[in-house]
């Protein structure tokens, strides 16, 4: 198996802009995760989905930013408009029930 | 609110000797713990997870990890540690049973090797 695939790994955009993050989870896991490092902050929590379905977003910080699973296979993190402040490492990761999960390679957005 | 502390934010260790890294957790209840390695640019990749059974866990590239119910800890051990180790180290937790939940992370323990 691939892993986890996250596409881009790196976008540099201006304020204002449309941001969209991609990831593609490892065949067969039924939960999806998505992740925001910063230096300040840390590793967080944004948004997770089980079976395509958003179960908590309680992380996400702020109505710009929204997430999606149309499928098993794909999944969409928007940040619309983009910040500054957003800039951060984005983390993909997948998950089967009862076991560990598995981080893509993340993301590094920044925004000028 | 679950929360993670790892108390050292470098630890510096020479090529060879013994490496503790800590980590206490504060939830309600025995929660999954995990240990998860991150080298510079990349993502993060599982060291050892501890789930129930016995409280010392064997894991990857020689590391082991001991569950401490009574001092809420899931410290990270290796008795000699190579160049290749230098990264930074997470602990993480997630509520036990009842499927996913999401981790919480410490804020991460940076470790440099000397030669």
């Amino acid at each position: 198996d691939a892993g986890v695939i996250q596409s881009p790994r790196h976008e540099v955009t201006e304020m204002g802009q449309e941001v969209t993050l991609r990831c593609k989870p490892i065949s067969g896991h039924d939960y999806l995760f998505w992740y925001r490092q910063t230096m300040m902050r840390g590793l967080e929590l944004l948004i997770y989905f089980n079976n395509n379905v958003p179960i908590d977003d309680s992380g996400m910080p702020e109505d710009r930013f929204s997430a999606k699973m149309p499928n098993a296979s794909f999944s969409t993190l928007k940040i619309q408009p983009s910040e500054p402040r957003d800039s951060a490492v984005y983390f993909c990761a997948s998950q089967a029930q009862y076991n560990e999960q598995f981080f893509g390679p993340g993301t590094r957005l920044t925004v000028l | 609110a679950q929360s993670v502390t790892q108390p050292d934010i470098h630890i510096t260790v020479s090529e060879g000797a013994s490496l503790e890294l800590r980590c206490n957790y504060s939830y309600g209840a025995t929660p999954y713990l995990f240990w998860y390695v991150q080298s510079p640019g990349q993502g993060l990749q599982l060291l050892l997870k501890y789930f129930s059974g016995d409280t010392l866990v064997q894991g990857i590239k020689g590391f082991e990890a001991e569950f401490k119910r009574s001092q809420s800890s899931f410290n990270l051990r290796k008795p000699s540690v190579h160049w290749s180790d230098a990264a930074e180290y997470f602990c993480a937790v997630e509520r036990a049973g009842g499927g996913a939940d999401g981790l919480t992370f410490g804020k991460g323990t940076h470790l440099i090797i000397q030669p």
